[in-house]
């Protein structure tokens, strides 16, 4: 079946660096646009970054420009979110998500999410 | 950025109800807002997409409208399994952005 399965979260200091990673199965994943969204404790959906399916294209959001990194592998059906400079602002549950193109595709299947903590 | 604004934030309501949340954008998005439910602890899962679909799996109670700047997402008679948070999200201008949330709750 389709699946997205993230890992990779843990407890960082904050100015540390981490990548999450998310391994697709049960689709092509080279067809898909891949997205990554986060949630803070207690808050909202914010939608982070994505990268299109041939991989020649992102978007991040302004708060983590220059900071994050979105990247794919299709060869592994994995998806990548490099993070640096963490701060405890970018602490949340991370989700990926895919989208059946780059214009107006919903994220359509997400995975279950891996949580990132940043904390001295 | 777009901003997205879901009313009411929390909503009360029993078995069997008709249940409504608006969701305004701050500009025209056309036809590409979404609906998501989620549960606590659980993914977000597509329900409406492009204003009026019916997303995968959901169940046709769900149902959503509007054009532009005001959407509505409607469930027709609710069922114990839709006490949930209910985001609404615009996909037509990059940053995608997200409603607040409206959490459904049992009165």
């Amino acid at each position: 079946q389709v699946q997205l399965v993230e890992s990779g979260g843990g407890v960082v200091q904050p100015g540390r660096s981490l990548r999450l990673s998310c391994a697709a199965s049960g689709f092509t994943f080279s067809d898909y646009v891949m997205h990554w969204v986060r949630q803070a404790p207690g808050k909202g959906l914010e939608w982070v970054a994505l990268i299109s399916s041939d991989g020649k294209n992102e978007y991040n959001v302004d708060s983590v420009k220059g900071r994050f990194t979105i990247s794919r592998d299709d060869s592994r059906n994995t998806l990548y979110l490099q993070m640096s400079s963490l701060t405890p602002e970018d602490a949340a549950v991370y989700y990926c998500a895919r989208a059946r193109g780059y214009w107006y595709y919903p994220m359509d299947v997400w995975g279950q999410g891996t949580t990132v903590s940043v904390s001295s | 950025d777009i901003q997205m604004t879901q009313s009411p934030s929390t909503l009360s309501a029993s078995v069997g109800d008709r249940v409504t949340i608006a969701c305004r954008a701050s500009q025209s998005i056309s036809a590409w807002l979404a609906w998501y439910q989620q549960k606590p602890g659980k993914a977000p899962k597509l329900l409406i997409y492009k204003v009026s679909s019916l997303g995968s799996g959901a169940p046709s109670r769900f149902s959503g409208s509007g054009s532009g700047t005001e959407f509505t997402l409607t469930i027709s008679s609710l069922q114990p399994d839709d006490f949930a948070t209910y985001y609404c999200q615009q996909y037509n201008t990059y940053p995608w952005t997200f409603g607040q949330g409206t959490k459904v709750d049992i009165k």
